[in-house]
């Protein structure tokens, strides 16, 4: 089976530019989860999703930040404008029951 | 609100040493428990999980056990092989249904060295 596909792996961008970062869940899972990974501060949960509706948007930093699920096989987390702070590793994760999320590799980010 | 607090890193070991990261908990109900592996260039992935007090979850050599009174979940291991080098992350779910989410700790950073 297919795992959690993330694209893309690698995104370099100037300041201002909008990013946006696209992920593909496991199949029947109907939870998808961004998360943001810093040296300085963790793994920080972003935004959650139930069967495609967001339950949970309080880790979104600012209104810079968006992140759709239209349907039960996409999402999208958009950056608008970005900034260097934003530089990060982006992982989406999904799952279908507690506990076990299934993280994808990661799309890396970096904001000059 | 809930949170996990994990040792700090960098741990360093020789191929054959055991293996101790500590966390513990902070967290209003009665959580589950897992610890997370990640191995250079790669996502998380679960090492093993413990859903209520006293449950000992292990995997791949690796164990913790959940303690209540003392609000932890140390991972351990008897004897560490280079393959083990990765960040470890403690984390508890709270949750009703199918909504939940994961508090993570920070991570712990181990490197074996044979």
């Amino acid at each position: 089976d297919a795992g959690v596909i993330q694209s893309p792996r690698h995104e370099v961008t100037e300041m201002g530019q909008e990013v946006t970062l696209r992920c593909k869940p496991i199949s029947g899972h109907n939870s998808l989860f961004w998360y943001r990974q810093t040296m300085m501060r963790g793994l920080e949960l972003l935004i959650y999703f139930n069967n495609n509706v967001p339950i949970d948007d309080s880790g979104m930093p600012e209104d810079r930040f968006s992140a759709k699920m239209p349907n039960a096989s996409f999402s999208t987390l958009k950056i608008q404008p970005s900034e260097p702070r934003d530089s990060a590793v982006y992982f989406c994760a999904s799952t279908r029951g507690r506990g076990e999320l299934f993280f994808g590799e990661g799309s890396r980010l970096t904001v000059l | 609100g809930n949170s996990v607090t994990q040792m700090e890193g960098p741990v360093t070991l020789s191929e054959e040493a055991f293996l101790t990261i500590n966390c513990t908990y902070t967290a209003t109900g009665y959580p589950s428990l897992f610890w997370y592996v990640q191995y250079p260039g790669e996502g998380l992935q679960l090492l093993l999980k413990a859903t209520k007090a006293d449950d000992k979850g292990s995997n791949k050599g690796f164990e913790a056990t959940y303690r209540k009174e003392t609000t932890s979940f140390h991972l351990e291991k008897g004897s560490v092989q280079v393959s083990d080098s990765a960040v470890y992350f403690c984390a508890l779910s709270e949750g009703g249904g199918s909504n939940y989410k994961l508090t993570f700790g920070k991570g712990t950073l181990l490197t074996v060295n044979p």
